[in-house]
């Protein structure tokens, strides 16, 4: 089955306590991104990637990290998690950037 | 920035009446346009999308998106809205080769 997944769906830290939120998709695709969703606001996007070790930042990168060693793998890590980093992420992939974009079901963080 | 602009943050309409969610974008380039739903505690699903050709954009669950290039405009539309159709509705898109930006979202609310 086609999908996306990530890991954990839900996380519950303290601030500081470094963390990595991990994406896979099994679709082949070439672009994936991260977006973090709050209410009012919608859909943000933090980081994205056209290919492997190809990324770039999004409308708000700051406080994040990513890497694209691997093709299905596009990990979030936030070194130093403060609570205004509290959100609902969302990774997300496409076969290009102009294709329809395939969400995972969201991470649920909270940053204490 | 290029971008989407969602300017109504919650729609309420009742159940059986037609609907229209409205979405307007600034990419100076011939632009690709999509809609997204989200269900409450649900991922993103794909409504539709637009890339080129017919400007009237037929999608699932029974919407539709017209293209307007002159009034820079993207509108979702239902005739007869069902009380399933309650959700968070994102307009997203973009101008390039590059992944898409999304708009702060729609809540559509829908009266018995």
């Amino acid at each position: 089955e086609a999908q996306v997944t990530q890991n954990p769906r839900y996380l519950i830290t303290v601030t500081g306590k470094k963390l990595t939120v991990t994406c896979s998709q099994n679709m082949n695709h070439e672009y994936m991104s991260w977006y973090r969703q709050d209410p009012g606001l919608g859909l943000r996007q933090i980081y994205y990637s056209m290919n492997v070790e190809v990324t770039d930042k999004g409308d708000v990168p700051e406080g994040y990290k990513v890497s694209r060693k691997e093709k299905r793998n596009f990990p979030l890590i936030l070194e130093s998690p403060s609570p205004n980093q509290t959100s609902l992420y969302f990774c997300a992939s496409s076969l290009s950037g102009v294709d329809e974009q395939f969400f995972g079901p969201g991470t649920r963080l909270t940053v204490l | 920035a290029q971008s989407v602009t969602q300017p109504d943050i919650h729609i309420t309409v009742s159940e059986g009446a037609s609907l229209e969610l409205r979405c307007n974008y600034s990419y100076g380039a011939t632009p690709y346009l999509f809609w997204y739903v989200q269900s409450p505690g649900q991922g993103l699903q794909l409504l539709l999308k637009y890339f080129s050709g017919d400007t009237l954009v037929q999608g699932i669950k029974g919407f539709e998106a017209e293209f307007k290039r002159s009034q820079s405009s993207f509108n979702l539309r239902k005739p007869s809205v069902h009380w399933s159709d309650a959700a968070e509705y994102f307009c997203g898109g973009g101008g390039g080769s590059y992944i898409p930006t999304f708009g702060r979202g729609t809540s559509l609310i829908v009266h018995p």
